[in-house]
Formats: structure tokens, C-alpha cells, sequence
């Protein structure tokens, strides 16, 4: 199984920043990857997938990147609704397993 | 595009129950669906997915323990769950193949409570 590592766990910024969540694979996974939003209390919310394309509806301000086994996802200009759990996920074999998570809160 | 799950509860340990994920919106037939849970305060863990034809694949932890189906007819995805564990207690959500690729979850239901307790 491919194993999926993020960092970090939890980070704290403040309204307008730019912050950054890494994502490691165990392997190559060539770009098929997906990123997810979940708010407390709610359901995941697809960001983008194939490392860097994005979800209808997703704010540009999302972005992600990487290659190979290193991926990251991008948030600039932090907004009020952008702190929330994110989570990768592998998508290239079964099992799609995911990260264990960042959770972005409010400094 | 509307998935809504329904047959969570209480059960005990090693009994089975069944979930459903009615969907609506969509041409339920034309997409994969998948199975994705998530125990209290903790991350994603991603259970199975059923493809457009039928095709199965599932997670190990619940690999001869679990099945996805699908009933076009009535647009409806199940999961059977039997010899339920402990660490099955989790809240289980349906979610839909994106348009472009099949790992996308693209939408998801609001997810159903699983407790297995004696």
C-alpha cells in the first residue's frame, strides 16, 4: 500500500498569509493526487485533483504542486472560511489511502 | 448532484448492518461510487469503491468482511457490513467519482453514524 505522510499536523496563521501543506508518498505516484477541505461537523469538499488541477468552484487562491513522491497544496490569502482540515489523498492505486491531515487554525 | 445515507446505528459486536446512499442529480449508472469512513476525531480512511460496471475494489482492514453494491434501478449504492469490529465505529460516507477522474470524490453525502458496541 502506498503511505501517504503530512506535514504538518496543525499550523496556525493569520488572516491574509500564504501558508503551505506538504504531502509525501511512499512511492512515485505521478501526479494523482487529490487534496479535500472538511469544516468541523461536515463532509470532505474536493480542492483539486492530479496535483494541481481544480475542483469546480474551487477559489484560485487554492493551488497545488509537486511531482513524484512531494506535493503540496497552496492556500494564498488566507480567508475566514479557509480554516478547516485538509487532507491528500492517494489516487493512484487501491487503497486510495489519504494523509492523516493539517489542521489550519485561525492565529 | 444530492447523495443521502441512511442505516447507521448501534450494533453489536460481530453482527452485520447494512448502509445505503440514495443518489439523485445524476446518472447514477455512468459513475463510480465509493465508501469512505471516518472515526470520531480522526482522519479519512477510505473503505471501497464499485465502478460504473460493477467492477469492486476494497480497502484490507475490510477486505471478506465488507461488500459494496449498486442497484441502478433505484439509484442506490449499499454497503454490507458484517463481523463488525470496534474499529469499525466510525461516521460512513458515500461519495461520488468526479467528472474527470475516478479517485476524485468529487461529492459526498453528509455521512451516517456506525457505533459497535456491546
Amino acid at each position: 500500500d502506498i503511505q501517504m505522510t503530512q506535514s504538518p499536523a496543525s499550523l496556525s496563521a493569520s488572516l491574509g498569509e500564504t501558508v503551505t501543506i506538504e504531502c509525501l508518498a511512499s512511492e512515485d505516484i505521478y501526479d494523482i493526487l487529490a487534496w479535500y477541505q472538511q469544516k468541523p461537523g461536515k463532509s470532505p469538499q474536493l480542492l483539486i485533483y492530479d496535483a494541481s488541477s481544480l475542483h469546480t468552484g474551487v477559489p484560485s487562491r487554492f493551488s497545488g504542486s509537486g511531482s513524484g513522491t512531494q506535493y503540496s497544496l497552496k492556500i494564498n490569502s488566507l480567508q475566514p472560511e479557509d480554516f478547516a482540515s485538509y487532507y491528500c489523498q492517494n489516487g493512484l492505486s487501491a487503497p486510495l489511502t489519504f494523509g492523516s491531515g493539517t489542521k489550519l487554525e485561525i492565529k | 448532484v444530492q447523495l443521502v445515507e441512511s442505516g447507521g446505528g448501534l450494533v453489536q459486536p460481530g453482527k452485520s448492518l447494512k448502509l445505503s446512499c440514495s443518489a439523485s442529480g445524476f446518472t447514477f449508472s455512468s459513475y463510480g461510487m465509493h465508501w469512505i469512513r471516518q472515526a470520531p476525531g480522526k482522519g479519512l480512511d477510505w473503505v471501497a469503491y464499485i465502478s460504473s460496471s460493477s467492477g469492486t475494489v476494497y480497502a484490507d482492514a475490510v477486505k471478506g468482511r465488507f461488500t459494496i453494491s449498486r442497484d441502478n434501478a433505484k439509484n442506490t449504492l449499499y454497503l454490507q457490513l458484517n463481523s463488525l469490529k470496534s474499529e469499525d465505529t466510525a461516521i460512513y460516507y458515500c461519495a461520488r467519482s468526479s467528472n474527470y477522474v475516478y479517485y476524485g470524490l468529487g461529492y459526498w453525502g453528509q455521512g451516517v453514524m456506525v457505533t459497535v458496541s456491546s
